[in-house]
């Protein structure tokens, strides 16, 4: 258990449907972040929030839109996928401020674009 | 850019060996550096870390080797056991201040 909780663990969809993962943090960070994780790929980062604001947009697509309410939860919206964008979904969180910063990560959700 | 490779794919050790885990990393500015591992099904955990001041460190049957002269990381697992079989993989914390993965080796452990 590393404090970072991801739902759901697996998803199947439809390149015309919408959907949405969750983050959950429970560690008191202030930063939350959406990785991507291809097969025998490095982790790509997709997004970071700061205490709620977004302070990073890798060059995403936009059919992938995240939304951070609070510090302790992050979302990610997903419409009109792409086969390509199969792949497991990881939050994780750390707290911003010192020098290099640990990242927690959930367990990630593994998404099937059919 | 910023990149951090592994210098193999793949590694298998036998129950009890100890295994060294490579990385180069390109980026002499990067102070920070992690090592995580990954089991199937799950996100990477944090193993240990070290700083640009230090050029070795250890945790738990685990140390970390920081040469900044050739840009190069490794890990050491002491007595190898088969809890260990995983993905291992590095990061850097350079001038982007965001964390650049590699791409990860495939420790098996053999009985």
């Amino acid at each position: 258990e590393t404090g970072v909780t991801q739902t759901p663990r697996h998803l199947v969809m439809g390149m015309t449907n919408k959907k949405s993962l969750k983050c959950e943090q429970h560690l008191g960070h202030n930063a939350m972040y959406w990785y991507k994780q291809s097969a025998k790929k490095p982790l790509e980062l997709m997004f970071v929030y700061n205490f709620k604001e977004q302070t990073e947009n890798n060059s995403v697509p936009s059919r992938f839109s995240p939304e951070c309410p609070n510090s302790s939860h992050l979302f990610l919206h997903l419409h009109t996928l792409q086969p390509e964008d199969s792949a497991l979904y990881l939050c994780a969180s750390s707290q911003r401020g010192g020098q290099g910063e640990k990242l927690f990560f959930g367990s990630g959700t593994q998404l099937s674009v059919l | 850019g910023e990149s951090v490779g592994l210098h193999l794919p793949t590694l298998s050790v036998q129950e009890g060996d100890n295994s060294i885990i490579n990385c180069a990393y390109s980026n002499s500015a990067s102070d920070y550096f992690i090592w995580y591992k990954q089991e199937s099904g799950k996100g990477p955990q944090f193993i240990i870390d070290i700083r640009s001041n230090m050029d070795k460190r250890q945790g738990q049957r685990v140390t970390v080797l920081l040469n900044k002269t050739v840009k190069h990381l490794s890990l050491q697992i002491a007595a190898t056991q088969p809890g260990d079989s995983a993905v291992y993989f590095c990061a850097e914390h350079g001038s982007a201040r965001q964390l650049t993965f590699g791409s990860g080796t495939q420790l098996t452990v053999l009985p």
